[in-house]
Parts: C-alpha cells; structure tokens; sequence
C-alpha cells in the first residue's frame, strides 16, 4: 500500500522566511497530489492540486513542486506569517473509488 | 460554495450508548461521502465510503457493525458510532465528493469531537 511521510512533524519558521515543507511517497506515483491546510480542532482546507505531469503549480504565497522521480513534493510558503501557523497535510490519489492517502502532516509555527 | 457541515461538533458521551453524527453538503449533491477519524497529532485515517443508496465500502480493520454509515440522500450522511466505549473516543470528520470534478476534491467538514467516559 502508499505510504506516504511528511517531513518532520513540526518545523518553526520566522516571520518573513520561506517555509518549506515535504511530503514523500513510496510505491506508483499518484495521478495528483493535494496540500490540504487544517487548523486545530478543525477540518482540513483544501490549498492546491499538482498533477503528475505538472512540474510546479502557484497560488498568491504558495508553490507546489511535484517531482515523480524522486518520489516527492515541496509545498513552499513564501514571505510567512503568523496567520500561516497550522497543520499541513499531503494527500494522494490511490485512484480506488477517489479514495485520498494522507500524510503524517507537518506543523508549522511561524514566529515573530 | 462547497460547504459542509457536521452536526453536533462535539458530543460527550457514557459508555455503551450509541451516537449518531450528520454529515451535510450544504450547497452541492455529493454522490460519495467519506469517514475520517484523526487521533490527536495523526493524520486522518480513512474509515469507510459512502455512496448515495447504496452500503458503505469500510476500511481494513473497521467494524462495519460498530460504525453504521447511512447515505440515505445526495446532501447526508450519518455515522452511527454503537455502544461506543472510550477507545472510540476521536475526532471524526466527512468529507464530499460532488463528482463533477476530475480531481475528485473533497470538502471537509469541520470535524466531531466524541469523548467517551
């Protein structure tokens, strides 16, 4: 089955800098891949969608990469602010009856 | 628009009483709906899915007989958690699926939490 590992469970940040975070996966590449932002106590929002053929995708401060040979995609978050503080999930299409694969996720704090 | 919502979000119960938890599209027909259930500081484990008017499809290792799902319409689904017992203790979330997107997104609810005593 996919297994599916973000890179650290926390990463601390200040304000202004770039977050970086990871998602890496093992077995088929995914057709996409989903970064999904999810507050405490709280459901997931959905943030972007990269497809398997798509090498970057960008929305205001965001930046998916999608890179199937390493197994990987960088989900970039550039000139950081508090309000980004939150727990960011990645999700893979299995392609089974539109079942999603989570990840561990990774939460970011960004300081002041 | 893309809304759901889940009703209640939150809900203390006894051990060995049931709960029923609802799960709305608010402004879309969703033909598959989801179970999620998340420990704290997990990820969100899939539990079953549900489509409209049919049974639901459980995940390995989920009693289907403990946790009834219902897709009764194209707006609601309910997870019934039966005489639940402290390990059951979670926070669930849904999610839909209109299946009008090629992508399959799904929208989240905002999540229930159960606290068994």
């Amino acid at each position: 089955s996919q297994k599916i590992e973000q890179n650290s469970e926390a990463l601390n940040i200040q304000e202004g800098k770039t977050a970086t975070l990871t998602c890496n996966y093992t077995n088929y590449s995914p057709a996409y891949l989903q970064w999904y932002r999810q507050d405490p106590g709280r459901g997931p929002v959905f943030l972007l969608l990269i497809r398997e053929n798509e090498k970057e995708k960008r929305k205001e401060r965001l930046k998916v990469t999608f890179d199937t040979t390493l197994k990987q995609s960088l989900f970039h978050i550039t000139a950081s602010q508090p309000a980004d503080s939150a727990t960011y999930l990645c999700a893979l299409f299995t392609g089974t009856a539109s079942k999603l694969t989570f990840g561990t996720g990774t939460r970011l704090q960004v300081t002041l | 628009g893309a809304v759901v919502s889940q009703h209640p979000s939150r809900v203390i119960c006894k051990s060995g009483t049931s709960v029923k938890i609802e799960c709305r599209s608010l402004d879309f027909q969703a033909t598959t709906m989801f179970w999620y259930r998340q420990f704290p500081k997990k990820s969100l484990m899939l539990m079953a899915t549900s489509n409209e008017g049919s049974k639901a499809t459980y995940e390995q290792g989920v009693e289907k007989d403990k946790f009834l799902i219902n897709h009764a319409s194209l707006t609601l689904s309910t997870l019934t958690v039966t005489s639940a017992h402290p390990e059951d203790s979670s926070f669930y979330i849904c999610s839909a699926n209109s299946g009008r997107s090629s992508y399959n997104e799904q929208f989240f609810g905002p999540g229930t939490r159960l606290t068994v005593l």
